[in-house]
């Protein structure tokens, strides 16, 4: 069964300090990977996408096959970057759309 | 374009009673799915809906029922409510097998059993 698993609930980074939030996915396969971000009082936004190898508000995530891994990545992190941030799986395969989640890490930028 | 709307933002209902839930998809999207998420938790995938067929079903018991109408917009509803299934309910919506894009989420429905 695809997991995906996000070993760190609360993250506190100091502004202009660099942010990696982890993510590990359990799938076999090729798998999509999606990062998502839910800032205070808004809702569940798609931050970045594995396929289309972007760098969204100086975020990155590199896919990592072999540690099975997507971690994401900012090299100065500012305040507005605090937020709940979820990595998320598709199911793979066309109609198989559903997204598992991670339980999420919350980052809190200490300005 | 308001994106995916959903009603109500709040509700209260007491344990055994019945619940729906809507959703409004965002304009051009066919697919609407539901998630709840729990306090402190990721959200968990309740059911699919596309062609107003249930496509895929995630581990949630019968009392979790949904629908969808010719116009896209769906509805989730609960019977025998319980103590557990207070939660924020999500509707997220895309078009069909399009989902390697990313869903656009609706900003959930908070439900409260007591």
């Amino acid at each position: 069964a695809q997991r995906v698993t996000q070993p760190e609930k609360l993250l506190s980074v100091f502004k202009g300090a660099p942010v990696e939030l982890k993510c590990n996915y359990s799938y076999s396969g090729s798998p999509e990977l999606f990062w998502y971000v839910q800032y205070s009082r808004q809702r569940l936004q798609l931050l970045l996408r594995h396929i289309s190898r972007e760098s969204i508000k100086g975020f990155t995530a590199d896919l990592n096959k072999g540690e099975t891994s997507f971690h994401l990545k900012k090299p100065f992190a500012q305040e507005e970057d605090s937020a709940m941030y979820y990595c998320a799986l598709p199911g793979g395969g066309f109609g198989n759309e559903k997204l598992t989640f991670g339980t999420g890490t919350r980052l809190t930028i200490i300005p | 374009d308001a994106g995916v709307t959903q009603s109500p933002t709040h509700l209260i209902k007491t344990r055994g009673q019945q619940v729906t839930l809507r959703c409004s998809p965002k304009s051009g999207h066919d697919t609407v799915s539901w998630y709840q998420q729990a306090l402190g938790q990721g959200p968990q995938f309740i059911f699919q809906y596309y062609e107003e067929e249930e496509r895929q079903r995630g581990n949630f018991p019968d009392r979790f029922s949904g629908h969808q109408f010719p116009n896209y917009s769906s509805e989730l509803n609960v019977n025998a409510l319980l103590l557990g299934d207070s939660a924020l309910y999500l509707c997220a919506s895309s078009p069909w097998g399009r989902v390697a894009f990313g869903y656009t989420f609706g900003s959930g429905t908070r439900l409260t059993v007591v």
